[in-house]
């Protein structure tokens, strides 16, 4: 089945660490975005990327990166530099300018 | 100030209950206005709005858009324990070329009691 897939869905990161988020489509999709969701807040757009080996800074980029080496893939790295990175993540992705699709989250927590 | 206005920001109704929820929107780069439903993970795809004034309808829920007023409705009739959720307004915006975005309001909280 085509999807959009995020792992792990629990993450724990300590303090001073990099953790990794894993997104991957079969969507055959060229766009793909990352949001960060906090309690009783929507989505807010970390980074996102139109096509392969290209992406944008969105509205919360301080302290993330993204790669996009392949199309089906877009993993997002919270630095030591993010301060507060509690949080549910969300990764999506589209046929721009169409309807994003998301995954099921990945909720990181500080021990 | 929030770009993308959602009220309320929680709503408690009994089941068989009619609901309306609010979205206003800026007019800048304008594209569609969307709105998704999200329970406890994936925000999914409800309805996409470009048109100004033509309802569009999926069982018990109907939206519609006002370009001119810069707002949109989400109304579920007859509700359901199952409708529960945030319900997420998002506007998309043409940020330049081929750059679309979304911007999302705070979200409604809707509890449908039984």
């Amino acid at each position: 089945d085509g999807g959009i897939t995020q792992s792990p869905k629990y993450l724990f990161r300590k303090e001073g660490q990099n953790v990794t988020l894993s997104c991957e489509q079969n969507l055959n999709h060229d766009a793909m975005y990352w949001y960060r969701q906090d309690p009783g807040q929507g989505l807010r757009l970390i980074y996102y990327s139109q096509i392969v080996n290209d992406f944008q800074k969105g509205d919360i980029a301080e302290g993330y990166s993204v790669s996009r080496e392949k199309k089906e893939s877009f993993p997002l790295t919270v630095t030591s530099a993010q301060k507060n990175p509690t949080a549910f993540y969300l990764c999506a992705s589209s046929i721009a300018p169409r309807i994003q699709h998301f995954g099921d989250g990945t909720r990181l927590s500080i021990l | 100030e929030d770009k993308v206005v959602q009220s309320p920001l929680s709503l408690v109704v009994h089941e068989g209950d009619t609901v309306t929820l609010n979205c206003s929107y800026e007019v800048t780069n304008f594209r569609s206005l969307l709105w998704y439903k999200q329970e406890k993970k994936a925000p999914t795809f409800l309805f996409m709005l470009t048109s100004s004034g033509i309802e569009k309808k999926s069982g018990r829920l109907s939206s519609i858009l006002d370009k001119k007023e810069l707002f949109s409705i989400l109304n579920i009739t007859a509700t359901q324990t199952g409708d529960s959720a945030v319900y997420l307004c998002a506007e998309q915006k043409n940020s330049g070329g081929s750059n679309y975005k979304l911007t999302f309001g705070k979200g409604t909280l809707l509890t449908v009691n039984p």
